[in-house]
């Protein structure tokens, strides 16, 4: 079994319904962090979390919110699914300190229609 | 300007070449960087992490860093048809708070 897991891995959703994405780890690790991806764009952070009382918000944080329900445990939801929120979700874990990598989990292809 | 930029590419070099492939950042703040390899539709895996000044080498793999000119670079040795893949720069940005990567560049080695 993977350390990362995301469900669902692949989601058609129509516009403006709520669509939550989530994440379990068994890594360990009290940072997580989720991001997208889109052609061209990199990957771009949307919110990040230190622990179950930490949470940031990324640089693409609009349009989306999130849930730290325990430490192996990360959830992206997007109150009102809009076309533009089209992409490849991928969420992260890591430890902690500044010289610890972030191990990623498969990835949640997201269509919004 | 972007905390962590790029070259898009792709970037094509036959079998058995160096590639080279490049990032700056802007956080002088930054401490720790990496690069990931992205293959198409999957998740990207860690290649190389380096926190010094320096060359950091592993296998066909060398890391660079450069903090006075905020540089990093990779160079693949010996590339082959399986590097072929998008490379991904991070650094932790803002204090070590974020993970922020580059856009990546897209690495073709052909036959």
């Amino acid at each position: 079994d993977a350390d990362v897991t995301q469900t669902p891995r692949n989601r058609i959703t129509k516009t403006g319904k709520r669509i939550m994405l989530e994440c379990s780890q068994t890594k360990g690790h009290d940072r997580m962090y989720w991001y997208r991806q889109d052609p061209g764009l990199g990957l771009r952070l949307i919110y990040y979390s230190f622990d179950v009382k930490d949470i940031n918000k990324g640089e693409i944080s609009d349009g989306y919110s999130v849930s730290r329900q325990a430490q192996a445990k990360f959830s992206l939801s997007l109150e009102s699914a809009i076309p533009n929120q089209t992409a490849l979700y991928f969420c992260a874990t890591r430890a902690g300190g500044t010289n610890t990598e972030a191990f990623f989990g498969q990835g949640t292809r997201l269509t919004v229609v | 300007q972007k905390e962590v930029e790029q070259n898009s590419g792709p970037l094509s070099v036959p079998e058995g070449a160096i590639a080279s492939l490049n990032c700056t950042y802007s956080d002088r703040g930054s401490q720790s960087f990496f690069w990931y390899r992205q293959y198409s539709g999957k998740s990207p895996e860690l290649i190389m992490s380096i926190y010094s000044n320096g060359d950091k080498e592993d296998g066909r793999f060398t890391a660079q860093l450069n903090k006075a000119s905020q540089y990093v670079s990779l160079l693949i040795r010996d590339s082959q048809p399986s590097d072929s893949a998008t490379y991904l720069c991070a650094s932790f940005t803002g204090g070590g708070n974020k993970l922020t990567f580059g856009t990546g560049t897209q690495l073709k080695v052909e036959l």
